[in-house]
């Protein structure tokens, strides 16, 4: 099955710095790369997600690259807020298999103000 | 809108109780699941319904019994629960299980739960 890693697992920077989270994945047919920022006490929020006809996707502030010949993809917050911190998972999906949503460990972000 | 909504957020049962989690969504999603989130944890899939019919158990003990009444709802029975089971209840929706081009899925607030 796939199996996705997640580093690093925390990750604190100041107000106004960037923030990079990277994931690696196994299975080479995983086509679909969702990312989920989930705050204390509530469900995962999809902020942003790639396909893997796609090499890169920006919205705003978040941009998620792609790199299907390594099996990693990378998440980048511009200009981060206090707001933005809560813990990051990154996913991966076979869509034309069995969908199953497979999650990375996640990373704890705090933005110092 | 991508609303899933989830009832209740708090649920507290002693171990011999027979309680229910409730989840809906009016996205038009043909496919729902349920998730369980230990703290510090991603969540690990449970059940994927399909069009109103299970489609994926991932091993999960018969005390968790997940129904799909119709395409917006999905509930999931809960009997005989033990402290471990202590968790957080995600459900979630995407419009197809299986589809060429992919699905997103959304994530509704989940349902705390206590087993005492």
């Amino acid at each position: 099955g796939e199996n996705v890693e997640q580093h690093p697992s925390t990750l604190s920077v100041q107000e106004g710095d960037s923030a990079v989270i990277k994931c690696t994945y196994s299975d080479s047919a995983s086509n679909y790369f969702p990312w989920y920022k989930q705050e204390l006490g509530k469900g995962p929020q999809l902020i942003i997600d790639i396909r893997s006809n796609v090499g890169e996707k920006k919205d705003q502030r978040i941009a998620v690259t792609l790199n299907k010949t390594a099996k990693h993809f990378s998440l980048h917050i511009t200009e981060t807020q206090p707001e933005d911190s809560a813990v990051y998972f990154c996913a991966a999906i076979l869509n034309f298999g069995n969908e199953k949503l497979t999650f990375g460990t996640g990373t704890r972000l705090t933005i110092i103000p | 809108d991508t609303e899933v909504t989830q009832t209740p957020k708090h649920l507290v049962m002693g171990m011999t109780n027979k309680k229910s989690l409730k989840c809906e969504q009016h996205m038009g999603h043909r496919a729902m699941y349920w998730y369980k989130q230990k703290a510090k944890k991603p969540p690990e899939l449970m059940f994927v319904y399909s069009y109103e019919k299970l489609s994926i158990n991932e091993s999960v003990p018969s005390r968790f019994s997940p129904e799909c009444p119709n395409s917006s709802l999905l509930n999931l029975h809960l009997h005989a629960l033990q402290p471990e089971d202590s968790a957080l209840y995600l459900c979630a929706s995407s419009q197809t299980h299986k589809r060429t081009g992919g699905n997103t899925i959304y994530f509704g607030e989940g349902s705390w739960l206590t087993v005492v």
